[in-house]
């Protein structure tokens, strides 16, 4: 299955600013999934980003909130901006591979 | 909608038990199913994905299986150790709605020595 180096792995920053995280994938993939885990809560996926095309939002995300890029097949980054202490979450990103998904190793964000 | 439900919530056993953590769906058309573990603060790691044609998979002292017509699965846990104090997550892949990964809401396990 692929592996994904995913950075930072934990950040504090301060509300109003904005943070980029990265996500690289040892193989080419076509689609590149970002989720969010607020405390105590599941995965809610984010967006779905498809290299050469604009990220697909779910419903309560927006692009101006988190933006995207996918500039090949191997790498994607999501922003949060302009953030809040609400945003204070952990943040995954996934590949499909052989039928099942594979995890970055997680950001850990929180806001002050 | 696809809805994923995981019972218990929480479970602390003392060590050397067997163990079995449940998975619900409402959506029987799914793909497949795949059982994560996920340490505090940290990503997801992959135990087991069960196939929708296949009943169980098995990984050591692990055991998934999958009923997808009563839309249950349970991850048995034998001999339980300190090491696999965790939350453990099961997420099943839709056939629709973009093969879309819905998550239960996790089983959080405490192992006592």
């Amino acid at each position: 299955s692929a592996v994904i180096s995913q950075k930072p792995s934990r950040d504090i920053c301060q509300r109003g600013t904005s943070l980029t995280i990265q996500c690289q994938v040892d193989s080419q993939v076509t689609m590149m999934f970002w989720y969010r885990q607020q405390p105590g809560q599941s995965l809610t996926l984010i967006a779905t980003a498809n290299q050469g095309s604009e990220a697909t939002y779910e419903s309560g995300f927006v692009i101006d909130k988190f933006p995207i890029s996918r500039p090949n097949l191997t790498f994607s980054t999501l922003t949060v901006s302009n953030m809040s202490p609400e945003d204070s979450s952990i943040y995954l990103c996934s590949v499909a591979t052989g039928g099942g998904y594979t995890f970055g190793s997680g950001t850990r964000l929180t806001v002050v | 909608k696809q809805e994923v439900t995981q019972i218990p919530a929480a479970l602390s056993v003392p060590e050397g038990e067997n163990l079995v953590l449940n998975c619900s769906f409402t959506d029987s058309a799914i793909y497949n199913l795949q059982w994560f573990r996920q340490d505090p603060g940290k990503g997801l790691t992959s135990l087991l994905l069960i196939q929708s044609s296949q009943r169980e998979q098995t990984s050591g002292r692990l055991n998934a299986s999958l009923d997808k017509s009563s839309g249950r699965s349970t991850l048995y846990i034998a001999a339980s150790q300190p090491g696999d104090s965790a939350t453990y997550l099961c997420a099943v892949r839709q056939v629709t709605a973009g093969n879309m990964l819905t998550f239960g809401g996790g089983t959080r396990l405490m192992v006592k020595p």
